[in-house]
């Protein structure tokens, strides 16, 4: 079956970098991209980017152009996505989604604070 | 880059039907048949409810169907039935390759 599963909640301070990682199984990794979407606590679902294995640069939301890299590794079946320059509104839970036209099966969610 | 726009909540009786709205621009709704609707309960991953604006994937009920008319789609829940409750995301790809969702609506069963 279809999986993505996430990598562990994190707590970092203003300023710093956080990387998460999404692992998939139970499908052809490279037939599908990946997307990040990322919730703030109370709040809707915001688009930050997808990226794929077979379609070449990855796609970021104008918001977070320059402070998000997200990056493919096939041997793992891995993406990862990089958040630079955090702030204390980055905190969300980040989701990685399976995506082609639309995001039919998302991870678990990824809790990053940032707090002083 | 604005979201689309949804109502911020809607209601209705077990058994009726509601419908909720996601107006968007030429550059999005207007332009392309990729609207994708989400369910959302408290504290859980979102999950795919209708894709590219009338499709519903495996193992969703028939109750939830989706339509597009110029810049808004739709959302439409017939006989409501206590588990619908949730919050409901719309989403649309945007020219220039992006996604931009909606604000989200929450839905009450009275």
């Amino acid at each position: 079956q279809v999986q993505l599963v996430q990598s562990g909640a994190e707590v970092k301070s203003p300023g710093a970098s956080v990387k998460v990682s999404c692992k998939s199984s139970g499908y052809a990794f490279t037939t599908y991209g990946i997307s990040w979407v990322r919730q703030a606590p109370g709040q809707g679902l915001e688009w930050m980017g997808w990226t794929s294995a077979y379609y070449g640069d990855p796609n970021y939301a104008q918001k977070f152009q320059g402070r998000v890299t997200m990056t493919t590794d096939t041997s793992t079946s891995t993406v990862y996505m990089e958040l630079r320059s955090l702030r204390t509104d980055d905190t969300a839970v980040y989701y990685c989604a399976r995506d082609r036209s639309s995001s039919d099966y998302w991870g678990q969610g990824t809790l990053v604070t940032v707090s002083s | 880059q604005s979201a689309l726009t949804q109502p911020a909540s809607v209601s209705g009786s077990p058994g009726q039907s509601i419908t909720i709205s996601c107006t968007g621009t030429s550059n999005d709704v207007g332009d392309y048949n990729y609207v994708s609707w989400y369910q959302q309960h408290p504290g859980k991953a979102p999950k795919l409810m209708i894709y590219e604006v009338t499709n519903r994937p495996s193992g969703v009920s028939n109750r939830f169907s989706g339509s597009k008319s110029g810049n808004t789609a739709s959302l439409t829940i017939s006989g409501l039935q206590a588990e619908d409750e949730a919050d409901y995301y719309c989403s649309s790809y945007r020219r220039g390759g992006t996604q931009v969702f909606g604000g989200g609506t929450r839905l009450t069963v009275l």
